[in-house]
């Protein structure tokens, strides 16, 4: 079946030291976007990338970057975790960018931060 | 700018009983709107979507919502509740914006009392 994957799915990191998240699509989608989602709130989009170019999201910490080497892996790195960074992250694919695109959701990695 | 206000943070329906969950939307521009269902520690998964076609839009498990541009809303029914319904629903929005940003609502979690 077509999916969306992320590894880990916990991840326990230490205050200040960066983790790495990842996430892959079978479904060849243009666009990957990453969420965060902390307890009892709305996701919230940090970035996404259609294809190859990156857009950030005015709000998001310059503490958490993006990579995507190829279609199919996105990677969430953030640099210098806080205890405030202690969330769901989840990762979304869509075929494209249309405003009535159906985005696809991973499992999501939920961070510890001690 | 766009929003979507939940009403109710936690709803507990009987089983059999109707399930009926609020979103009232904002919107300067008409607007695309989805219900997503998600379950513990999962991602987020497509209910259905209102695309300017029918006003009453059916989805999947039983669900629907319909939009009613006169009272900004599109509140999501099924029925019927039963007990694999238990789980986080977010109503969402999304405007043409030269890319799909969807604004997510803050969510309601759904108790099915046997």
């Amino acid at each position: 079946d077509a999916m969306v994957i992320q590894n880990p799915r916990y991840q326990v990191t230490q205050f200040g030291k960066p983790v790495t998240l990842s996430c892959s699509q079978t479904l060849n989608h243009n666009v990957m976007y990453w969420y965060q989602q902390k307890s009892s709130q709305a996701p919230k989009l940090l970035f996404h990338y259609y294809d190859k170019d990156f857009n950030n999201e005015a709000d998001t910490p310059d503490n958490f970057q993006s990579r995507r080497p190829n279609t199919s892996f996105c990677f969430l790195d953030i640099r210098s975790p806080g205890l405030g960074d202690a969330a769901m992250y989840l990762c979304a694919t869509s075929r494209v960018a249309g405003e009535a695109d159906t985005q696809y959701f991973g499992p999501g990695t939920r961070l510890t931060v001690l | 700018a766009q929003s979507v206000t939940q009403l109710g943070s936690h709803v507990s329906v009987s089983e059999g009983a109707l399930v009926l969950l609020r979103c009232n939307y904002s919107s300067s521009v008409p607007p695309y709107l989805f219900w997503y269902v998600q379950y513990p520690n999962q991602g987020l998964q497509l209910l259905l979507k209102y695309t300017s076609a029918a006003t009453l839009v059916k989805g999947i498990n039983g669900f629907e919502a319909e939009f009613k541009k006169s009272e900004t809303s599109f509140h999501l029914t099924k029925p019927s509740a039963h007990m694999s319904d238990a789980a986080e629903y977010f109503c969402a929005v999304s405007v043409s914006g030269g890319y799909q940003k969807v604004t997510f609502g803050t969510g309601t979690k759904l108790q099915v009392i046997p």
